[in-house]
């Protein structure tokens, strides 16, 4: 079983759909993170979880709702989302926050179309 | 400003040969980490390899290799003896470690490398 897993690998939907991004991570870790990858931008950070606490929320539209229900496993609910939104969905995990050395590993990523 | 900066949007290497991805940051803390990241087409951000601002040696992990000068703030990537599958985007990254709560990682744009048979 690989590190960090996600599921669906692709996702297309329409702006009145709701659907849900799966991550889970096999590693132990404490901390788990939503990033989007858009065309030519840096990776933003969406939300980073810690012990199943919500510890980061950076300034996401309401229309993504995390969800976290254990250290393991780390949800992205979706709905009414807008054609801008379609972009690379990146699930990640650490082993915590506590220092500049937690590496980051990431999951394969969802490619979520909005049309 | 920009924490990262990634000069380079594309670079071709001749299989077999080493390239250098360039790498510069911004950052006013003491203590930091810089990682780096690749990238392939199937969109999995794999880890390679990471340098601590207190390390005095640069890192090395297998063929890759990182040029660390902490004077200039750059954190080049080298990769040694080129091979096809090594043809990705590489990402340079950091986390200040002054931060407190979330480990938030700083992202360059990114830097495509094809090589070339």
């Amino acid at each position: 079983e690989t590190g960090v897993t996600q599921t669906p690998r692709h996702l297309v939907m329409g702006m009145t759909n709701k659907k849900s991004l799966k991550c889970e991570q096999h590693l132990g870790h404490n901390a788990m993170y939503w990033y989007k990858q858009s065309a030519k931008k840096p990776l933003e950070l969406m939300f980073v979880y810690s012990l199943e606490e919500r510890v980061e929320n950076n300034s996401v539209p309401s229309r993504f709702s995390p969800e976290c229900p254990n250290s393991s496993h780390l949800f992205l609910h979706l709905h009414t989302l807008q054609p801008e939104d379609s972009a690379l969905y990146l699930c990640a995990s650490s082993q915590g926050l506590a220092d500049s050395t937690d590496t980051q590993y990431f999951g394969p990523g969802t490619r979520l179309t909005v049309l | 400003a920009q924490k990262i900066t990634q000069t380079q949007p594309g670079m071709f290497v001749q299989e077999k040969e080493a390239v250098t991805l360039d790498c510069t940051y911004d950052t006013s803390d003491q203590s930091y980490g810089l990682f780096w990241y690749k990238q392939p087409s199937s969109g999995e951000m794999i880890f390679l390899i990471y340098q601590g601002s207190y390390d005095e040696q640069n890192a090395t992990e297998g063929r890759y290799s990182l040029n660390f000068q902490k004077a200039r703030k750059s954190a080049n990537l080298v990769i040694s003896a080129s091979q096809l599958g090594d043809s990705a985007m590489y990402f340079c990254a950091m986390r200040e470690g002054a931060q407190t709560g979330a480990n938030n990682l700083f992202f360059g744009t990114g830097t495509r490398l094809t090589v070339i048979p």
